[in-house]
């Protein structure tokens, strides 16, 4: 099983700040990698897949880059509804499809 | 619009089953997955199993084998997740969603709202 690993944590940024969330994966799996996003007491939403493309209605200050083992999900300049937990999923060989921790991105 | 409504909470006792439904809209029921997701309170996304809509195989997460069970109803379009042997460890919130599969890619959405499952005593 694919063990996915994302770090910090818990990211403190201010407003308008750039805000840079890191996936590792135990083995390489192309960029066959999803983000998520979600607020408390929501389901998760898609942003990414295929590591850098933006799912359908997401805004352009969200973009993913990487591919093989490590993984990157930049918001550009950080808006008041972009304070949420963030998800790294692969699906290179799934079944399972495994999930990272999450980062928790709050207001500094 | 593309749309999962999930069934309401639920409160089990140990050693009891549940039986969640997840009825989609908005699209071909049969042209897609469906897979479902549970979190712990406070704790990350698990995922459990997926369906094929159109043939019925299924997929489960090795822990959880043994104890549940992916079905559909294509005449109304609902997936249904049954767990059965309920613990305190079942205690989540369980999600489905909708799984994309092109050409060996796959990812999840939507999801459907969640459904809370309490197992307590």
């Amino acid at each position: 099983e694919i063990v996915m690993t994302q770090s910090p944590a818990t990211l403190s940024v201010s407003p308008g700040e750039r805000a840079t969330l890191s996936c590792r994966a135990s083995q390489s799996i192309s960029s066959n990698l999803a983000w998520y996003q979600q607020k408390p007491g929501q389901a998760p939403r898609l942003l990414i897949h295929g590591a850098s493309t933006r799912a359908t209605g997401i805004p352009a200050r969200f973009s993913g880059s990487g591919s093989g083992t490590e993984f990157t999900l930049t918001i550009s300049s950080l808006q008041s509804e972009d304070f949420a937990v963030y998800y790294c999923q692969q699906y290179d060989n799934w079944p399972p499809w495994t999930f990272g921790q999450g980062t928790k991105v709050e207001i500094k | 619009q593309v749309q999962l409504v999930q069934s309401g909470a639920e409160v089990k006792k140990p050693g009891a089953s549940v039986k969640v439904s997840c009825k989609a809209s908005g699209y071909s029921f049969t042209s897609y997955g469906v897979t479902w997701v549970r979190q712990a309170p406070g704790q990350g996304l698990e995922w459990m199993g997926w369906i094929s809509a159109y043939n019925g195989m299924t997929g489960y997460a090795q822990n959880l084998q043994g104890r549940v069970t992916l079905t559909t109803d294509s005449s109304t379009s609902t997936a249904y997740m049954e767990l059965r042997s309920l613990t305190s460890d079942d205690t989540a919130v369980y999600y489905c969603a909708r799984l994309w599969a092109v050409a060996g890619h796959s990812w999840f959405d939507p999801w459907g709202q969640g459904t809370l499952v309490t197992v307590s005593s």
